[in-house]
């Protein structure tokens, strides 16, 4: 695609329920990277992957956020179990490679009720 | 103490003058500092990037990079209000495949 581009663009979701966020990066893009960025702040590193392989996952706040990407393309983040403090908006970013540019999507703003 | 560390602002210039960004990071190990740009409900994009110490000019922008205080800066050449936006300061270590910290950034209001 033209840009990198998350689904849904807004989500409101119960306490307690879980939440799949997706990103298709722009074609072709090696390296998928997911930041989670509360308002007034900015972007918090989350995971990030190299084709389908999730390199670094340090970021993830707890084992209720997982991520993956498996056919090197299309990633999902999902947060089993939301709790409101995991309200936020969550960005994607693509880039070509390692040093390379990267290009964040418009985001996904979750709110937890 | 936070890895990278920017005053929030808001820093207000007026249009024509030259508007003065700043950002400190804590880790040696950095490589690459980034300026990104992001309006208001909108996503960030990258204005400029550097890895060298000194000055690198694109148009208006310049930014500045000192290892030794570990600083950088970025600077605005006749500020427009087009250029009111939060300025977001980033670093990337070497190894870590392009993951970026970022600051807090810093809000810029320039008044016609």
């Amino acid at each position: 695609g033209a840009g990198v581009s998350q689904s849904p663009r807004y989500k409101v979701t119960k306490r307690g329920q879980d939440v799949a966020l997706r990103c298709d990066p722009i074609s072709g893009h090696v390296s998928l990277y997911w930041y989670r960025q509360a308002l007034g702040q900015g972007p918090e590193f989350l995971t990030y992957f190299n084709y389908e392989a999730q390199q670094d996952k340090s970021g993830l706040p707890n084992d209720r956020f997982s991520a993956e990407r498996p056919e090197g393309s299309i990633s999902t983040l999902t947060i089993q179990r939301t709790e409101q403090r995991d309200s936020a908006m969550y960005r994607c970013a693509s880039s070509s490679g390692r040093g390379a540019e990267a290009f964040f999507g418009q985001g996904t703003r979750l709110t937890v009720v | 103490q936070k890895e990278v560390e920017q005053n929030s602002g808001p820093l207000s210039v007026p249009e024509g003058a030259i508007a003065s960004l700043n950002c400190t990071y804590s880790d040696r190990g950095s490589q690459s500092f980034f300026w990104y740009r992001q309006y208001s409900g909108k996503s960030p994009e990258l204005i400029m990037f550097i890895y060298s110490n000194g000055d690198k000019e694109d148009g208006r922008f310049t930014a500045q990079l000192n290892k030794a205080s570990q600083y950088v800066s970025l600077l605005i050449r006749d500020s427009q209000p087009s250029d009111s936006a939060t300025y977001l300061c980033a670093v990337s270590r070497r190894n870590q495949g392009g993951k970026l910290i970022f600051g807090q950034g810093t809000e810029l209001s320039v008044k016609p």
